[in-house]
């Protein structure tokens, strides 16, 4: 089982949908939570933490956290065409600063 | 402040080969890591230093990987000899804390 894992893509959403993307993790003593952006050639960007069980909203995302199912999502509101990006869910536990990512969801958001 | 900085932005050589990249991260983050990434194996830890030591050295394939932070402000990947499925992007990121990475530009290696 991978230690991180992510719905495999590309999910296509047309423009002004939701976007749902979605991460489980193994490791039940994680406690640091991320969801990165990256564009083709270019490297990861952080848009969105989470450390506690709940919802998160910053703009039009939205992080879900439920640590006793293991799994973790990103909402995109109102999708744009210039989100059309692959996502990389991002845990890290309490004991060191080792950050593991999934292999990522790409996302094609069409007008 | 300028980011993270890495060199080369590409590098091609051949088989056999050595091969250095090097980091810059940013001023008064205590982690850096490297990772690398490919279509098949996405994005993957390869080490990670804190406060300019080797904490976890675990994703490393093999000996002909070795990594050094000789201070706060600069580090290096080697690979010697280099091969083919080497070929990548290496990733070097920094962060306060080990949170909220942020990423150099990476390298694209390609071993021919």
């Amino acid at each position: 089982q991978k230690e991180v894992e992510q719905n495999s893509g590309p999910l296509s959403v047309p423009e002004g949908a939701i976007a749902s993307l979605n991460c489980t993790y193994s490791d039940r003593v994680s406690q640091s939570f991320f969801w990165y952006r990256q564009y083709s050639g270019k490297s990861p960007e952080l848009i969105m933490s989470i450390y506690s069980n709940g919802d998160k909203e910053d703009g039009r995302f939205t992080a879900q956290l439920n640590k006793a199912s293991q799994y973790v999502s990103l909402l995109i509101r109102d999708s744009q065409p210039s989100d059309s990006a692959t996502y990389l869910c991002a845990v890290k536990n309490n004991q060191g600063g080792k950050l593991i990512f999934g292999q990522g969801t790409e996302l094609s958001v069409k007008p | 402040d300028a980011g993270v900085i890495q060199s080369p932005r590409h590098e091609v050589t051949e088989m056999g080969q050595e091969v250095t990249l090097r980091c810059k991260p940013i001023s008064g983050h205590d982690y850096l890591f490297w990772y690398r990434q490919t279509m098949m194996r996405g994005l993957e830890l390869l080490i990670y230093f804190n406060n300019n030591v080797p904490i976890d050295d675990s994703g490393m394939p093999e000996d002909r990987f070795s990594a050094k932070m000789p201070n706060a402000s600069f580090s290096t990947l080697k690979i010697q000899p280099s091969e083919p499925r080497d070929s990548a992007v290496y990733f070097c990121a920094s962060s306060f804390l080990g949170e909220k990475l942020f990423f150099g530009s990476g390298t694209q290696l390609s071993v021919l």
